[in-house]
């Protein structure tokens, strides 16, 4: 059990462009969670994935925001156009049979 | 829905000594509980949770919390703290989807 991994740990981007988060999960964790978090703030959630289907998206996911999980092992969380409001940490979570959840270290993202 | 109350933002404490964080929550179902701490520039660690059974839990690092459901708080103690607790300390709820819902966090400083 290596736990949850995420790249790149650190993101600076000028707005408008396009950037894309990595996750793996914890292997054999079926859902996998993503979180943002700004500054001074708890997390919030923007969508989970169960194996490989997305089954809820947050009304803070605009349609800027993309996640897939193809094969059910890795995801990826894709923001098109950033905007400086992008800017925060976003956070992988893994979840197995039981309650749990475990997160990774998270992308810090900066929105220049 | 649910959401999330941590009731101090920021608490200060001596080495060595108990400290207390407060947390309320709502919901109109049945909920499990979660406190997980944030050092600065990484992931959440679980510190302990809420599921079902004794409402006194017990967690890593000597913190115990406990739910009381009239009251609807999940409140989060340690008799004797350390330097090296210093960090943000999150309180979470989740129910059928596991989703979690966080508080805005309490900034725990431990001074010699």
């Amino acid at each position: 059990d290596t736990g949850v991994s995420q790249n790149p740990r650190h993101k600076i981007t000028k707005r408008g462009q396009n950037v894309t988060f990595r996750c793996d999960p914890i292997s054999e964790h079926n859902r996998l969670y993503w979180y943002r978090q700004t500054l001074g703030q708890g997390p919030e959630f923007l969508t989970y994935f169960q194996n490989e289907a997305q089954l809820e998206k947050s009304r803070l996911l605009s349609d800027r925001f993309s996640a897939e999980r193809p094969k059910g092992s890795f995801s990826t969380l894709e923001i098109q156009r950033t905007e400086q409001g992008d800017s925060a940490m976003y956070l992988c979570a893994s979840k197995g049979d039981y309650y749990e959840q475990y997160f990774g270290p998270g992308t810090r993202l900066t929105v220049t | 829905a649910q959401s999330v109350t941590q009731l101090d933002s920021q608490v200060p404490v001596f080495e060595e000594a108990p400290v207390e964080l407060r947390c309320n929550y709502s919901s109109s179902v049945s909920v499990y509980l979660f406190w997980y701490v944030q050092y600065p520039n990484q992931g959440l660690q679980l510190l302990l949770k809420y599921l079902s059974g004794s409402t006194l839990v017990k967690g890593i690092n000597g913190f115990e919390a406990e739910f009381n459901k009239s009251q609807t708080s999940f409140h989060l103690r340690k008799p004797s703290v350390h330097i090296s607790d210093t960090a943000e300390y999150f309180c979470a709820v989740t129910s059928g989807d596991y989703k979690l819902s966080f508080g805005a966090g309490t900034t725990v400083t431990v001074r010699a």
